[in-house]
């Protein structure tokens, strides 16, 4: 069955150094890989889309990689800071873009 | 533009009661996507409606669940004879209707809690 796979464990970093979060599939060949954040007690908030014919995707400190082969999707914050503090989520379009499968996401603590 | 909006916020129903989620989409959206999300884990898809039609209860639990969008007013989610296990956060998402939808926006969420 499709599965997407995140990072379950928490990702500790200091503030200015870069984060990066992994994101892996199966069985499933995507056209398009979104990354959204979501903060406690609140609802995912699109960040940025990356289609299969494209490598590499920036969007201001954000930058996403989508490798078909690997079936691997990179997600990078550079320069962190505190507020960049929240759980990113992975998701996929299944069925005919009407639905989305999302990953358990992993949440980043950037430290001062 | 304000965004998707649902209510109530939270929500507590004992075993056995109905629990009722709304969702307004966004301004000019016509498609309407639940997801559930249980603790510690990720989204889950419910259901895909657009005005007046389901178009994709793939993961709509077979019984107790039902989801509806009229012509006029909100989206419902509607849960009847709750158990402990429906205790999740439901959210609502909206994407305008165009043949393919790159982003859907979500709602704040219903907290819902069984006792």
């Amino acid at each position: 069955s499709q599965k997407i796979e995140q990072n379950s464990e928490a990702l500790n970093i200091q503030e200015g150094k870069t984060a990066t979060l992994t994101c892996n599939y199966t069985n499933y060949s995507p056209a398009y890989l979104q990354w959204y954040r979501q903060d406690p007690g609140r609802g995912p908030v699109f960040l940025l889309l990356i289609r299969e014919n494209e490598k590499e995707k920036r969007k201001e400190r954000l930058k996403v990689t989508f490798d078909t082969t690997l079936k691997q999707s990179l997600f990078h914050i550079t320069a962190s800071q505190p507020a960049d503090s929240a759980t990113y989520l992975c998701a996929l379009f299944s069925g005919g873009y009407n639905k989305l499968i999302f990953g358990a996401g992993t949440r980043l603590a950037v430290h001062p | 533009n304000a965004g998707v909006m649902q209510n109530p916020r939270h929500l507590v129903r004992r075993r056995g009661q109905e629990a009722r989620l709304r969702c307004s989409p966004m301004k000019g959206h016509s498609h309407v996507y639940w997801y559930r999300q249980l603790p510690e884990e990720g989204l889950k898809f419910m259901v895909y409606l657009q005005k007046e039609n389901i178009i994709d209860e793939s993961g709509m639990p077979k019984e107790r669940f039902s989801a509806e969008f009229p012509k006029e007013g909100p989206s419902i989610l509607r849960i009847q004879q709750v158990v402990r296990g429906d205790s999740a956060a439901y959210f609502c998402a909206s994407s305008p209707p165009t043949s393919l939808t790159d982003t859907q926006y979500f709602g704040p969420g219903t907290r819902l809690t069984v006792l």
